[in-house]
């Protein structure tokens, strides 16, 4: 079975500066793929990032990264120059797998 | 495009009542799913479809009922509401099984209170 963790239920940022997520997780398939998406208050979920466990790069969307430590079965997220609006929950997730989610505060 | 459209957004049962939820998807997409999510919790999986006419349990199925008679529509059913199914309830469909390559595309989420 796959298991997702995510052990900050909160964090908190300034705006302009950088945060980062943790998540790590469990699986016995060696290919596989990661998520991470973003539910602002609107309830809305929005896909942020994907990460292909076979690829050695990190994957990059404008301001959001990852850091996949395959080994490790760690897989973070960096947002970078933090904004009002990336204000969120965060969820890490495989498919059909969801993470309890990391509530992101970002203060002006 | 509309993508993902779910119906109500939001609704109040009472102990014992029936109703449906429902979604549906105008991206040509196979594979359809149903979540819940729970105050504070991450989403867990009720029922999915990989296309019309096949469903199968998630990791919470009980308490609920599904169907797929189109690939557009993927509706969800609750029957004798209990307020341990209180939560918002997320429809979600994806170009690959199980959503693999490009994640799920999601609804706007159904808030259902039962009292």
């Amino acid at each position: 079975a796959q298991t997702v963790t995510q052990s900050q239920p909160e964090m908190s940022v300034q705006e302009a500066e950088t945060v980062t997520l943790s998540c790590t997780y469990d699986t016995s398939e060696s290919d596989y793929y990661l998520f991470w998406y973003k539910q602002p208050p609107s309830r809305q979920m929005i896909l942020v990032i994907r990460q292909e466990a076979y690829k050695q790069q990190n994957a990059t969307e404008n301001r959001f990264s990852v850091n996949f430590q395959k080994a490790a079965k760690s897989f973070s997220l960096k947002i970078s120059d933090s904004q009002l609006g990336d204000a969120a929950m965060y969820f890490c997730a495989f498919p059909m797998r969801f993470g309890a989610g990391t509530r992101l505060t970002v203060k002006p | 495009n509309a993508g993902v459209t779910q119906t109500p957004k939001f609704r109040i049962l009472k102990i014992g009542q029936s109703m449906t939820l429902q979604c549906t998807q105008d991206m040509n997409h196979n594979y359809m799913y149903w979540y819940r999510q729970d105050p504070g919790m991450g989403l867990k999986l009720i029922y999915y479809s990989v296309g019309a006419g096949i469903t199968d349990k998630g990791e919470v199925p009980n308490g609920y009922n599904v169907s797929r008679s189109t690939t557009e529509d993927f509706p969800l059913r609750l029957e004798l509401a209990a307020p341990s199914q209180t939560s918002v309830y997320f429809c979600a469909s994806s170009y690959s099984f199980p959503g693999q390559s490009y994640g799920y595309t999601f609804g706007s989420g159904t808030r259902l209170t039962v009292v």
